[in-house]
């Protein structure tokens, strides 16, 4: 079975600072790693996913996030945040044609 | 292209009434997920359609709950005698092909209020 557990339900930031979000999971076998933003009264939308290879990949909006084998960790980093970030991120696993996983989900406020 | 849509976009339903959710997904693709939302948590599954064939349906609550999708493009999940539990948004997301770590392209969902 797998799961995944988001480490902080809220993370307050102010604009221009860094932040991390941070994702951990458990699995018995090889699985893919995403990273989800959900806006208000939307849809998800892919921010980055890890399927093999470079442990740190690249997103959009500036984002990238780091896959750690060892310590069953994919973490979200963003070097200086917009107000526009202000959003619920997810992080997912999953295999090959199957469903998801998602935690539960990080409140990121942004604040000027 | 157009992305995936979902209609109602929101729905009320009185307990006990039935409802019919409308996903579709984009043209092409071969695998289709619905998920239920609830507030404050993160998306989990509810069943997953490859073309027409409805291969896990694990994730479905009960027997109220029941989706199709005949032709193997769009979608109709379909809640019977609605129970306030069964307030959430219900999410569909398509994606390519079968198999392959295919990105999966979601909708806007349909926030279900049963009261």
């Amino acid at each position: 079975a797998q799961s995944v557990t988001q480490l902080d339900s809220q993370v307050p930031v102010f604009e221009e600072a860094p932040v991390e979000l941070r994702c951990n999971y458990s699995s018995s076998v090889s699985v893919y790693l995403f990273w989800y933003v959900q806006y208000p009264n939307q849809g998800l939308q892919l921010l980055l996913k890890y399927l093999s290879g470079s442990t740190l990949v690249k997103g959009i909006n500036g984002f990238e996030a780091e896959f750690n084998k060892s310590q069953t960790s994919f973490h979200l980093r963003k070097p200086s945040v917009h107000i526009s970030d202000t959003a619920e991120y997810f992080c997912a696993v999953g295999q090959a044609g199957t469903a998801l996983i998602f935690g539960k989900g990080t409140t990121l406020s942004v604040s000027s | 292209g157009a992305g995936v849509s979902q209609s109602p976009r929101y729905k009320v339903a009185k307990r006990g009434q039935d409802v019919a959710l409308r996903c579709d997904p984009i043209s092409g693709h071969v695998s289709l997920f619905w998920y239920q939302q609830a507030l404050g948590q993160g998306p989990e599954f509810l069943t997953y359609f490859q073309n027409e064939a409805q291969l896990d349906k694990s994730g479905l609550p009960s027997d109220r709950f029941f989706a199709e999708r005949p032709e193997g493009s769009v979608s109709t999940l379909k809640i019977q005698r609605t129970q306030q539990e069964d307030s959430a948004v219900y999410l569909c997301a398509s994606s390519l092909a079968r198999g392959g770590p295919y990105e999966q392209y979601f909708g806007p969902g349909t926030r279900l209020t049963v009261t």
